[in-house]
């Protein structure tokens, strides 16, 4: 079972920051947050992943509050091609739990 | 390009018939998985190899189904005796072994069962 809740769908303007937010309220101290979005007919692409703090890369900003229940992916300046299903997951980093378990993620829609 | 690659791309067969997929995983990488995804849900994981040998196996994977990584490098998904709900897209995604590393998704096989 997915253990993450993300809105069905969202829209932003392009140009504008994108916050995509997820809940994680059971998430345990060994589970890390990843994400991952899936431009349509492609594999998914990894975005950012974090434990507890704060993370940026070239792609995106994560951030978790303090008690870690809850997510924001950014994108500071959405393109439409980043108009994609993203989804937000959470996985133990520990030996056997080597499998993503996605929900059905928000699908994001850039409109010019 | 060195990314994950897949082939076929797409694979259209008729109920009953064998079918067979194949992965190439970044060559770096040594664990490999399976997902499959049908539509308008996310992936769902069915089995993962780290070298040649094969750790676990969802219970999505019936018995119709097989896959091997013989050398450790690329891997095959075999589908005997296809029915219309295996009709889906199977991705094969591959990392690096250390706990936290990202996996890297090929473009997907997809397969129509007529």
């Amino acid at each position: 079972d997915a253990k993450t809740t993300q809105p069905t769908s969202m829209d932003c303007a392009e140009g504008r920051a994108a916050n995509l937010p997820c809940n994680h309220s059971t998430i345990s101290g060994n589970e890390y947050v990843y994400w991952y979005r899936q431009i349509h007919s492609q594999g998914p692409q990894y975005i950012i992943h974090g434990l507890k703090n704060n993370e940026t890369n070239e792609m995106a900003s994560l951030i978790i509050t303090e008690d870690r229940k809850s997510s924001t992916l950014i994108l500071p300046h959405a393109t439409l091609r980043d108009t994609a299903v993203y989804y937000c997951i959470v996985r133990d980093a520990g030996f056997g739990n080597e499998k993503l378990t996605f929900g059905t993620g928000t699908r994001l829609t850039i409109i010019p | 390009d060195t990314g994950v690659s897949q082939d076929p791309r797409h694979k259209i067969t008729k109920r009953g018939q064998n079918v067979t997929f194949r992965c190439d995983p970044i060559s770096e990488h040594n664990r490999l998985y399976w997902y499959r995804q049908t539509l308008g849900q996310g992936p769902e994981f069915l089995t993962y190899f780290q070298n040649e040998a094969q750790l676990e196996k969802s219970r999505l994977l019936s018995d119709r189904f097989s896959a091997e990584r013989p050398k450790g490098s690329f891997s095959t998904l075999e589908i005997q005796r296809t029915e219309q709900g295996d009709s889906a897209m199977y991705l094969c995604a591959s990392s690096f072994p250390q706990g936290v590393g990202e996996q890297y998704f090929g473009p997907g096989t997809r397969l129509t069962v007529t």
